[in-house]
């Protein structure tokens, strides 16, 4: 069964340093998101993506923050200098074409991230 | 304003007890809804979804959702709990004009004992 592949599983870093989270979203999906969820905490819509552009976001994505799909593959979500309260679990997620099965997102394994 | 709820935090059952995770949503009109689960360390799954017609859906794993208009809820039920189900449980309605973006609610712990 198709899925969504995360890389790296963890990624340490140090505050201020710039990170790539990445992810392979599945092979037919026009539609992509990132989440993230901070220890303890719920769920939060990050940003989604569509043709090549950003689709919404949320208020926590800000300057900071960027995605790109550099290639026909690949998605991926940057922040330019990390804070100690970036530090969550990053999800990605990727949908289909519209219709109603567009509206199923499936998620990677997630990324945790801590910045020290 | 569009927002989720689930009342409990913490739900423990015994093994082949039965199940109900409560969600309320608060919305103009019917939102997509979805309940995903997340296992310990894991991403999240699709139990199941609703968009529209038959109020009682069935998911994966035994599990089944009813949409009840009247009261803005989607609860979650397992008629017979196993071991494995231990997790946490997320209700996330997905109101239109959100460009398919989900609505976490803040999520059910099930722990389940022997």
């Amino acid at each position: 069964e198709p899925e969504v592949t995360q890389t790296p599983s963890h990624q340490v870093t140090q505050m201020g340093q710039e990170v790539i989270l990445r992810c392979v979203p599945i092979s037919n999906h026009l539609y992509f998101y990132w989440y993230r969820q901070i220890l303890g905490q719920k769920v939060e819509f990050l940003v989604s993506f569509y043709n090549n552009e950003i689709s919404e976001k949320s208020e926590i994505f800000d300057d900071q923050f960027s995605v790109e799909r550099p290639d026909g593959s690949n998605f991926t979500l940057k922040i330019r200098s990390t804070k100690l309260e970036d530090s969550a679990m990053y999800f990605c997620a990727s949908s289909e074409t519209p219709g109603e099965e567009a509206y199923e997102q499936y998620f990677g394994p997630g990324t945790r991230l801590t910045v020290t | 304003a569009q927002s989720v709820t689930q009342p409990d935090i913490h739900i423990t059952v015994s093994e082949g007890a039965s199940l109900e995770l409560r969600c309320n949503y608060s919305y103009g009109a019917t939102p997509y809804l979805f309940w995903y689960v997340q296992s310990p360390g894991q991403g999240l799954q699709l139990l199941l979804k609703y968009f529209s017609g038959d109020t009682l859906v069935q998911g994966i794993k035994g599990f089944e959702a009813e949409f009840k208009r009247s009261q803005s809820s989607f609860n979650l039920r397992k008629p017979s709990v196993h071991w494995s189900d231990a997790a946490e449980y997320f209700c996330a309605p997905m109101f239109s004009g959100g460009y398919n973006k989900l609505i976490f609610g803040a999520g059910t712990r099930l722990a389940v004992h022997p």
